[in-house]
């Protein structure tokens, strides 16, 4: 069973591009986490998912940024028109059918906006 | 005042040193989660606990509810313990539990 999956690893893009950062959830499990971790802070939780519902997307900025987790495919965390302060760590975690329980975390996505 | 604090935010020690890293919170609970991050930037999830005591080998996880306090220790600490361990409460907010995330502590254990 593999682990969740994050691609790509690393993503440099200009200021002004679009980023867009996949996570592929442990089989079976249908609950999606999406958290931000800036250079030399802790992690932020961004947005929570289930199969074709945002349940809460309070940590997510109010411009720019969506997710979203279709039937089918990964889950997506979308940044138009990046900016420097975008650059960070972008980590996904799943958990099973049953929420509140524990998180498995993806190796995250390196994203450096030039 | 973070409602998440981590203590120490940085901790060197010695092989086979005894090591506890504390976790105090200052909001309602469902549970605590401790991670570790490796220097590569992988996250594993230690321990998730809503009471009482966990152990997992040479790591020990305890935490009192009515103190709002949480410990890890390590014991007989090696090398390979050098990583971020991160505390992380489970906490209802507007209308979801979401993890709310401690800075870290930096652990460098010396050979």
């Amino acid at each position: 069973n593999a682990g969740v999956m994050q691609n790509p690893r690393h993503l440099v893009r200009r200021r002004g591009q679009e980023a867009r950062l996949r996570c592929s959830p442990m089989k079976g499990h249908s609950h999606v986490y999406w958290y931000r971790q800036l250079p030399e802070e802790g992690l932020k939780f961004m947005v929570y998912l289930q199969k074709e519902n945002i349940i809460d997307e309070s940590g997510m900025p109010k411009e720019r940024f969506s997710a979203e987790f279709p039937k089918e495919g990964p889950s997506i965390l979308r940044i138009q028109q990046v900016v420097r302060g975008d650059s960070a760590a972008y980590f996904c975690a799943s958990s099973p059918d049953w929420a509140y329980n524990e998180q498995f975390f993806g190796p995250g996505t390196r994203l450096t906006v030039l | 005042k973070n409602e998440v604090e981590q203590s120490p935010q940085n901790l060197t020690a010695q092989e086979g040193e005894f090591i506890t890293i504390n976790c105090s919170y200052s909001v309602g609970i469902s549970a605590l989660h401790w991670l570790q991050q490796h220097p590569g930037g992988g996250i594993v999830s230690l321990f998730m606990l809503s009471s009482g005591k966990k152990k997992h080998g040479r790591l020990i996880a305890t935490i009192n509810i009515q103190e709002k306090h949480s410990s890890l220790h390590i014991t007989a600490s090696h090398p390979r313990d050098s990583a971020v361990y991160i505390c992380a409460v489970r906490s209802p907010q507007g209308g979801s539990e979401k993890l709310v995330f401690g800075k870290g502590t930096k652990l460098t254990v010396n050979p």
